[in-house]
C-alpha cells in the first residue's frame, strides 16, 4: 500500500521554539508539498518541491522553511513558532510533470500542531 | 470572491439517500477537476478525477463537470454511514501544475442510520 507518512500526529510546542515536521513517501514521487488546513480557509500551500534540493514558495511561505535532501523526504521547519501557526499540517506527494497525473496528490494523515 | 466556492454544510442525509455535493468556480481556464474525501483527523484521499466536461462514474460515485456553468458535482448513490466525511473539490488549468491546485473549503457530510 502506497504511503505518505508524517512523523507526528499531534505536537504541542511553545512560542519561539524551532519545530520540525517530517514527511516521507514510498512512491518514488518527484513532487512533494506542504499544506496547512484551517477551518473556513481550506488547504493553503506553504512550500513545494519538484526535485531533490529544490524548493519553491507556495501561497503562504512566511515563517516557514523546508528541506529536501533526499527524494523521499520533505521537511517543514518553523524557525520560531508562533500561536498563529497552530494548525493541521498536511504533506502530499505526486508524480512529476510529464506523467499526466502530477496533480493527483497523495496526502499523509496530517500533524495537528498546537503552539502555546 | 473566492476562486472556488463550496458550501461547508454540514449536510445530513439518511442512509440510502442520493447525495449531491457541489462546487462553483470562477476561473474558466480550469480543466482538471478532482474530488477528495477526508475523514476526521485524516488526510484527504483522491476519490474522483475528471478532465474537461462530462460525467465519470466509479461504483456509487459519479463526478459531473459543467464547464459552461463553471459548476462541478459529486453524486453519491445509496449513501452509507461510512461515507460520512468532508468532501473537498480541487481544480487546476493544466496537468503538470500541481502547485496551482485550487481547493474548495470542503462540505461536511453526515449519513445517519
Amino acid at each position: 500500500d502506497v504511503k505518505v507518512t508524517q512523523s507526528s500526529r499531534y505536537l504541542v510546542k511553545r512560542t519561539g521554539e524551532k519545530v520540525f515536521l517530517e514527511c516521507v513517501q514510498d512512491m518514488d514521487h518527484e513532487n512533494m508539498f506542504w499544506y496547512r488546513q484551517d477551518p473556513g480557509l481550506g488547504l493553503r500551500l506553504i512550500y513545494f518541491s519538484y526535485d531533490v534540493k529544490m524548493k519553491e514558495k507556495g501561497d503562504i511561505p512566511e515563517g516557514y522553511s523546508v528541506s529536501r535532501e533526499k527524494k523521499e523526504r520533505f521537511s517543514l521547519i518553523l524557525e520560531s513558532a508562533s500561536t498563529n501557526q497552530t494548525s493541521m499540517y498536511l504533506c502530499a506527494s505526486s508524480r512529476g510533470a510529464g506523467t499526466g497525473v502530477s496533480e493527483k496528490l497523495f496526502f499523509g494523515s496530517g500533524t495537528q500542531l498546537s503552539v502555546l | 470572491q473566492k476562486e472556488v466556492e463550496q458550501d461547508p454544510g454540514p449536510l445530513s442525509v439518511p442512509e440510502g439517500a442520493i447525495v449531491s455535493l457541489n462546487c462553483t468556480y470562477s476561473n474558466s481556464a480550469f480543466q482538471y477537476f478532482m474530488w477528495y474525501r477526508q475523514y476526521s483527523r485524516k488526510g484527504p484521499e483522491l476519490l474522483m478525477y475528471t478532465y474537461s466536461s462530462g460525467n465519470k462514474e466509479d461504483g456509487r460515485f459519479t463526478a459531473q463537470v459543467d464547464k459552461s456553468s463553471k459548476y462541478i458535482s459529486l453524486f453519491i448513490r445509496d449513501s452509507q454511514p461510512s461515507d460520512s466525511a468532508t468532501y473537498l473539490c480541487a481544480m487546476t488549468s493544466n496537468t503538470g501544475t500541481a502547485s496551482k491546485l485550487t481547493f474548495g473549503t470542503g462540505t461536511r457530510l453526515q449519513v445517519t442510520l
